[in-house]
């Protein structure tokens, strides 16, 4: 099946400092991958929409200049967490759709999310 | 309103037990649906998709009716490994996916 990596799986780090998340598809190509957001007990957030290449899209709400994204090939997007603050606390998960020529409906697979605590 | 509603739970059932989960949507744009399964502080893995056909996979039942804008998941003989929460999820055609907030599954022996 296919296999999404996320790295790293934890992050604890002082305020002000930025993190990098990566999102790997392993065993496929994914021109689009997703970032979402969960805090506890609620349901995943959809922050944006990565697409190699090109730059993200961006829900609304969610700040570019705080969360950049980068897509560079087909099989890596990475987020970064610029100046993290504590409200920035939260479960980070990608997922990526092997997308094929003439398909549609692809389910999403999920990285193993970044559990980001920042003091 | 929510674009994707689950009763959020606990649906605290004995081992063997069916149990169904009802989900409904309000973008009749949205074209696919599925069910995740999200255990406790882990990233969600896909149980099954949703047709307007039905499908069945072992245990589980997925139903979709356009119509009602209405989605459902079937359980059978409930099992102790079943105990999670169960994301309904749409999608448009760009691939974006909308999570309901989850229902959480409690089987106890």
């Amino acid at each position: 099946g296919a296999v999404v990596s996320q790295h790293p799986s934890w992050v604890i780090c002082k305020s002000g400092t930025s993190v990098k998340i990566e999102c790997r598809s392993l065993d496929f190509q994914a021109t689009t991958m997703f970032w979402y957001r969960q805090f506890p007990k609620q349901s995943l957030m959809l922050m944006a929409t990565s697409n190699e290449g090109s730059k993200a899209t961006y829900e609304q709400g969610v700040e570019k200049d705080k969360f950049l994204i980068n897509h560079a090939s087909l099989t890596l997007s990475t987020l970064t967490v610029t100046s993290a603050h504590p409200e920035d606390s939260s479960f980070y998960i990608c997922s990526a759709s092997r997308v094929r020529e003439g398909e549609r409906n692809q389910p999403q697979h999920f990285g193993d999310g970044t559990r980001l605590s920042i003091l | 309103r929510k674009e994707v509603e689950q009763d959020p739970g606990p649906f605290n059932v004995p081992e063997g037990a069916t149990v169904a989960f009802n989900c409904t949507y309000s973008n009749s744009a949205s074209q696919s649906f599925f069910w995740y399964r999200q255990d406790c502080r882990k990233e969600p893995k896909l149980l099954m998709s949703v047709y307007s056909s039905g499908n069945e996979d072992g245990r589980f039942t997925a139903q979709l009716n356009r119509a009602s804008q209405y989605i459902s998941l079937l359980i059978r003989d409930s099992k102790l490994s079943d105990s999670a929460t169960y994301l309904c999820v749409g999608a448009d055609s760009s691939y974006k996916l909308i999570f309901g907030s989850g229902t959480r599954l409690l089987v106890r022996p």
